[in-house]
């Protein structure tokens, strides 16, 4: 049974650019939620898409954007890319039935130039 | 403002001996959950304590959820180099996001 998938596992753009990260949730489960970790600190809630929509939102500005296809994937999407956005993104899914409990992926290191 | 403060940030410890990891907050939370985490990897679920005063024990760890549900603890009893890693505790109000602390790195000496 494959847990939550991310790709890429690396990826470095300069500032100005946009990027798009994936995420595939565990099987079974049908919430996504996407957090932002820089370095040396807890893992920050971006936001979370359950049904297609975006359900639950962090303190993260317009930049921060996303999608949910209805085979429960994800992309998480950033325009105008900051130095300060340089970070591991972690996806984390979980079922509706039990969604207190998220498992994670093991994230996409993003480095801006 | 992190909403969960974690203590201690740093502990190093030689193996065999216990540690103490604590997790506090001024906010009740309907559920609390501690992961371990590698670095350049993913957090790794170890344990979902729900019910205030709740104790669950997984092997040599042991987790403990405060009664009015804002603060836990997580005991590791006679460390291994293997425990080593950052250790981060994250709850969940009813909204189901999880807002982490900042973590605590523990390094077992062998």
């Amino acid at each position: 049974d494959a847990g939550v998938t991310q790709s890429p596992t690396h990826l470095i753009k300069t500032r100005g650019q946009q990027v798009t990260l994936r995420c595939s949730p565990k099987s079974g489960h049908d919430t996504v939620s996407w957090y932002q970790q820089a370095l040396g600190q807890g893992p920050q809630f971006i936001f979370q898409y359950y049904e297609e929509e975006e359900r639950q939102r962090g303190n993260f500005p317009d930049r921060f954007s996303g999608h949910q296809f209805p085979n429960y994937s994800s992309e998480l999407n950033v325009n105008a890319l900051l130095l300060g956005d340089s970070a591991l993104y972690l996806c984390a899914s979980s079922a509706l039935a039990g969604r207190r409990t998220q498992y994670f992926g093991p994230g996409t290191r993003l480095l801006v130039l | 403002t992190q909403l969960l403060e974690q203590s201690p940030q740093f502990l190093s410890i030689q193996e065999g001996e216990n540690l103490t990891v604590y997790c506090n907050s001024s906010s009740v939370f309907s559920s609390l959950q501690w992961y371990r985490q590698e670095p350049g990897e993913g957090p790794v679920l170890l344990v979902t304590v729900v019910t205030g005063g709740e104790v669950k024990k997984l092997k040599r760890l042991t987790f403990q959820f405060g009664d009015a549900r804002k603060d836990s603890s997580l005991h590791i009893t006679a460390a291994q180099p293997g425990d080593t890693g950052l250790y981060l505790c994250a709850g969940a109000r009813d909204d189901y996001k999880l807002s982490f602390g900042a973590g605590t790195t523990v390094t077992v000496r062998a």
